[in-house]
């Protein structure tokens, strides 16, 4: 299994809302990403999560939340959001190691639209 | 802190044409570099990694970059474009102080004419 899921794969919430998206990986990767991407830019780190210990945060704001139940799963919750939060969020997961040659592995993304 | 450019937002070739995208990178000590292709709506797929074993890196889907230390390039070939090829291309360099962080270009959109 070399692929990352992303569910659900569309969302539409409004600004009171609490949705959670979700990321699996079935390929030993012990390094997890989340990503946003807003149209026609590349994407933006948000957070990277390293055995299972969040590792970095871009200064995001806090109305995103990051969890990393195991090694396999990755979640981010979300809650009171922006229209301007508006865009692709992407998952990636890599081999967490020394070497600097470990490709990112990216899911199909989850397009959320805040209302 | 690393970076790529990428000239050339947008390219536009005639099927069976030369693909030649752009990378540049910003680096004294050798970069490790990726490229990445993004079909709309989807996630982004590994094209081809630089791992110092040789210059010449071939990739998938006919896709080839040449590392070339003289000019601080990476950039990606393919000898005839096809209409599939039409996409979102991103160089990517991992940062040498946390390899799990990397810098992305700007992204370079392949458009294919038939």
């Amino acid at each position: 299994d070399t692929e990352v899921t992303q569910t659900p794969k569309h969302l539409v919430m409004g600004m009171t809302n609490k949705k959670s998206l979700k990321c699996e990986q079935h390929m030993g990767h012990r390094a997890m990403y989340w990503y946003k991407q807003k149209a026609k830019k590349p994407p933006e780190l948000m957070f990277v999560y390293s055995y299972e210990k969040l590792s970095i945060n871009e200064s995001v704001p806090s109305r995103f939340s990051p969890e990393c139940p195991n090694s396999s799963l990755l979640n981010l919750h979300l809650h009171a959001l922006q229209p301007e939060d508006s865009a692709l969020y992407l998952c990636a997961s890599s081999l967490q190691g020394s070497s600097p040659y470990n490709e990112q592995f990216f899911g199909p993304g989850t397009r959320l639209t805040v209302l | 802190a690393q970076s790529v450019t990428q000239l050339g937002s947008h390219v536009s070739v005639s099927e069976g044409a030369l693909v030649l995208l752009r990378c540049n990178y910003s680096s004294s000590v050798p970069p490790y570099l990726f490229w990445y292709v993004q079909y709309p709506n989807q996630g982004l797929q590994l094209l081809l990694k630089y791992t110092s074993a040789a210059t010449l890196v071939k990739g998938i889907n006919g896709f080839e970059a040449e590392f070339k230390k003289s000019e601080t390039s990476f950039h990606l070939t393919k000898p005839s474009a096809h209409m599939s090829d039409a996409a979102e291309y991103f160089c990517a360099v991992s940062d040498f102080d946390n390899f799990n962080k990397f810098y992305f270009g700007s992204g370079t959109k392949l458009n294919v004419k038939p």
